[in-house]
């Protein structure tokens, strides 16, 4: 069964500061892997995804991750962080990438930006 | 616009009443699925289609009824609901091997 760790329920850093959220997988076949982000009192939003073409993916909002296999990670980085980045941040895995495969989330990471 | 509409968005009801979460979108997608998030234990998958008339267990899904008529509505239905039903429900869709896309959320409140 596929499952997702993410290492701290809450980050956080200051404004112009590298950004780092991480997330460990585990999944029996090459997974295919999503970071969503969640403002206030909405819903998810893809911030990107990896599905097994280059190994270090962009995002939007000048987000990035890296996935390396031999860790089983599939860590977010932004060089410098913006206020307007505070939300929560939630790693997905999905073992086959669509049709009936919901994702297994993360149980997400609150992203918290001082000034 | 296109895209994913839940309703209500806030709703609170009491234990043991019947309640309906609705989802609507406009894409024609063919999966859709029904997530809680609960503090602490992230997203979860209650139920998810595949298309209409084809419907699906997900991970917590005791407690919780669908169905699927129509492919554009997805409705969720708490048959008589409960403290611990209390959350914050998200509807999502996929036309395939694409990300998920989700609706906005319902805040349920169970008194």
């Amino acid at each position: 069964a596929q499952s997702v760790t993410q290492l701290g329920s809450h980050v956080s850093v200051s404004e112009g500061a590298l950004v780092l959220l991480r997330c460990n997988y585990s999944s029996s076949v090459p997974p295919y892997l999503f970071w969503y982000v969640q403002y206030p009192n909405q819903g998810l939003q893809l911030l990107l995804k990896y599905t097994s073409a280059a190994t270090l993916v962009k995002g939007i909002n000048g987000f990035e991750a890296e996935f390396k296999k031999s860790e089983t990670s599939f860590h977010l980085t932004k060089p410098s962080a913006h206020m307007s980045d505070a939300a929560e941040y939630f790693c997905a895995v999905s073992e086959s990438g669509g049709g009936a495969d919901g994702l297994t989330f993360g149980k997400g990471t609150h992203l918290i930006i001082q000034p | 616009d296109a895209g994913i509409t839940q309703s209500p968005r806030y709703k609170i009801t009491e234990t043991g009443r019947q309640v309906t979460l609705m989802c609507h979108q406009t894409w024609s997608h063919s999966y859709m699925f029904w997530y809680r998030q609960d503090l602490g234990h992230g997203l979860r998958l209650i139920y998810y289609s595949a298309a209409a008339d084809i419907t699906d267990k997900g991970e917590v899904p005791d407690g919780y009824v669908v169905s699927r008529s129509k492919t554009e509505n997805f409705p969720l239905t708490l048959e008589s609901a409960t403290r611990s039903q209390t959350s914050v429900y998200f509807c999502a869709t996929r036309p395939g091997a694409t990300p998920l896309h989700f609706g906005n959320g319902t805040r349920l409140t169970v008194t």
